[in-house]
């Protein structure tokens, strides 16, 4: 089974904080994929890699970027995290284009 | 832009009965289409995966069509059961990219 893992399931941060999101699959997936939920919105697509330190900008990339040096984790960054930051954070992983997205348990972040 | 409409937004029935959620979109150039279900706080579980070739797909007691030329999708539950209570969304994969275009979702309860 695909196994996609988050590094926190809860975090809370203060405001201007840098904060880091971990993400890592097991089953040697080309593609990763960081998206964000909030209520009434739906899961928008913040950043996504189709390869090691290769990276595209999703729907809603500002004020986020990503770091994706091996090919089993991808991170998500927060340089200066703000409270409309809030919401649950879903990292997800493919074989390739087009093949079955895999998604981990998701990290709800909150910052006061 | 693909737009991705799921109908209803929550539905309530009682165990045993089948049911069918629809989802609908604006685009038929799609690559494929995935069906997830979400249980509250909780990332997504992949249900189903058709190619744009097929019409439709089977695990269990859940069946997923797809018909391009309407531009609608259904998801079939057989038997449902208190189990199967939790939000299922729908993800288009368009011809040309990776990125997937989500439903807002439909909120299933079933009760005994």
């Amino acid at each position: 089974d695909v196994k996609v893992t988050q590094s926190s399931r809860y975090l809370v941060k203060r405001t201007g904080e840098k904060v880091f999101l971990e993400c890592v699959q097991d089953m040697d997936h080309e593609n990763m994929f960081w998206y964000r939920q909030d209520p009434g919105l739906g899961l928008r697509l913040i950043y996504f890699s189709y390869d090691v330190k290769m990276k595209e900008k999703g729907d809603i990339p500002e004020g986020y970027s990503v770091s994706r040096e091996k090919k089993e984790r991808f991170s998500l960054i927060l340089e200066s995290a703000s409270t409309n930051q809030t919401s649950m954070y879903l990292c997800a992983s493919s074989l390739q284009d087009g093949y079955e997205q895999y998604f981990g348990p998701g990290t709800r972040l909150t910052v006061t | 832009k693909q737009e991705v409409t799921q109908i209803p937004a929550a539905l309530s029935v009682p165990e045993g009965e089948n049911l069918v959620l629809n989802c609908s979109f604006t685009d038929s150039a799609i690559y494929n289409l995935q069906w997830f279900r979400q249980d509250p706080g909780k990332g997504l579980t992949s249900l189903l995966l058709i190619q744009s070739s097929q019409r439709e797909q089977t695990s269990g007691r859940l069946n997923a069509s797809l018909d391009k030329s309407s531009g609608r999708s259904t998801l079939y539950i057989a038997a449902s059961q208190p189990g199967d209570s939790a939000t299922y969304l729908c993800a288009f994969l368009p011809g040309t990219a990776s990125k997937l275009t989500f439903g807002t979702g439909t909120r299933l309860q079933v009760t005994l």
